[in-house]
């Protein structure tokens, strides 16, 4: 079985700086890695995903994560962040079967401050 | 690309009565979907596995009488709140992965609010 573990579940940050949000994994088995977005009351939208190749990540609005398989890790990273940005990030696994769901971490709210 | 449609999007009614929340895929085939269930700032928790022509596959702890789920053609589920209460006042989500693409990520409905008054 697989769990992901998502270290703050609230972060804060001023508009303009950088931001990283952590995320820490657990499987016996290869897994592929997920980020999502979500906005109030609405569903979940793909940032980026890690299926194989290279580690680093690029997703969509800026966003980046660094697949790290030593330290069981998908840490989510952007250079500069904006107001539109405040949301809830989800960090999820997947093991290779195809009909096997996304297993979340409990979120982390990002509040970006004018 | 794949898209996942969820209706309706917000449900109000009176105790005891019962809702049907359905989730289409709208350009590819879902044997599988997932029903998802979301509590106020909490994370998404599965609530059951929907196969296509046959039963759902329910996570410990869920009623199956409660929330029925029937995957009857290839791009519907649907999952129906029996005599909701209160208590199930939530935001449910559903989902499903395009088989053509083979185990690329599951593609998300908007959600449904229910509010159980």
């Amino acid at each position: 079985a697989q769990s992901v573990t998502q270290l703050d579940s609230q972060v804060p940050v001023f508009e303009e700086a950088p931001v990283e949000l952590r995320c820490n994994y657990s499987s016996s088995v290869s897994v592929y890695l997920f980020w999502y977005v979500q906005y109030p009351n609405q569903g979940l939208q793909l940032l980026l995903k890690y299926l194989s190749g290279s580690t680093l990540v690029k997703g969509i609005n800026g966003f980046e994560a660094e697949f790290n398989k030593s330290q069981t890790s998908f840490h989510l990273r952007k250079p500069s962040v904006h107001i539109s940005d405040t949301a809830e990030y989800f960090c999820a696994v997947s093991d290779l079967r195809r009909n096997t769901p996304l297993v979340f971490g409990k979120g982390t709210r990002l509040s970006v401050i004018a | 690309g794949a898209v996942v449609s969820q209706h309706p999007s917000w449900v109000i009614c009176k105790s005891g009565t019962s809702v049907k929340i359905e989730c289409r895929s709208l350009d590819f085939q879902a044997t599988t979907m997932f029903w998802y269930r979301q509590f106020p700032k909490q994370s998404l928790m599965l609530m059951a596995t929907s196969n296509e022509g046959s039963k759902a596959t329910y996570e410990q702890g869920v009623e199956k009488d409660k929330f029925l789920i029937n995957h009857a053609s290839l791009t519907l589920s649907t999952l129906t709140v029996t005599s909701a209460h209160p208590e199930d006042s939530s935001f449910y989500i559903c989902s499903a992965r395009d088989p053509g693409q083979g185990n690329q990520p599951q593609h998300f409905g908007d959600g449904t609010r229910l509010s159980i008054l």
